[in-house]
């Protein structure tokens, strides 16, 4: 099992400019979840998934959006970027009241 | 509303002695409870939970937490500190009426010195 896996690794955004931060596990899970992780604010949940076409907002979710059509897969696209949306992106999957595992990471700088 | 506490920014610790890190927090219903690690310019990793039972937790790398309902609180501990225990330790907890959505604390971290 790969577990979860994250693409890119780093990335580099102009204002304005868009991208999508892919995730995938493989390890069948319904539950999947972004996190942002700035320093000394913890992470903070921008959006979850409970499974394939059900998708709901999390504490910070203005400027990010989500689609789930797949169980493995739950990109989160950025419409716009912003300098506020520096920061590193965190992808996990459950498979319900457990624990979540962790991709790697994406560190995202937006000038 | 949940929220999660960790009071202290830094613990630093002398290797050999007991750690313990600091989590309270804040739920309306029964309390789904974990600890995760971070390691530098790594992700989390998983070290324990608390859904139901003992109240007493043991988990990876020797840590453990105990569960205080009274005190509202889930502090981490271990009986003897290593130096590679130094990282990034997280509370977070959820509960039935959030799903399956974790909130975090802001983190604490841990020094270990030889």
């Amino acid at each position: 099992n790969a577990g979860v896996t994250q693409t890119p690794k780093f990335q580099v955004l102009k204002t304005g400019q868009s991208m999508t931060l892919q995730c995938a596990q493989d390890m069948n899970h319904e539950y999947m979840s972004w996190y942002r992780q700035d320093p000394g604010m913890g992470l903070r949940l921008i959006h979850y998934s409970v499974g394939a076409g059900i998708t709901d907002q999390g504490e910070v979710p203005n400027g990010y959006n989500v689609s789930r059509s797949t169980t493995e897969d739950f990109p989160l696209r950025l419409l716009s970027a912003a300098p506020s949306q520096t920061s590193v992106y965190f992808c996990a999957s459950s498979p319900g009241f457990s624990e979540q595992y962790f991709g790697p990471g994406t560190r995202l700088t937006v000038t | 509303a949940q929220s999660v506490a960790q009071p202290e920014d830094q613990v630093n610790v002398a290797e050999g002695n007991p750690l313990t890190v600091k989590c309270t927090y804040s739920v309306s219903g029964n309390p789904y409870l974990f600890w995760y690690v971070q390691y530098p310019n790594r992700g989390l990793q998983f070290l324990l939970k608390y859904i139901t039972g003992d109240n007493l937790v043991k988990g990876s790398y020797g840590f453990e937490a105990e569960f205080n309902k009274s005190q509202t609180s889930f502090h981490l501990k271990k009986p003897s500190a290593l130096v590679s225990d130094s990282a990034l330790y997280f509370c977070a907890v959820s509960d039935q009426n959030s799903g399956y959505a974790l909130n975090f604390g802001k983190g604490t971290s841990l020094l270990v010195t030889p």
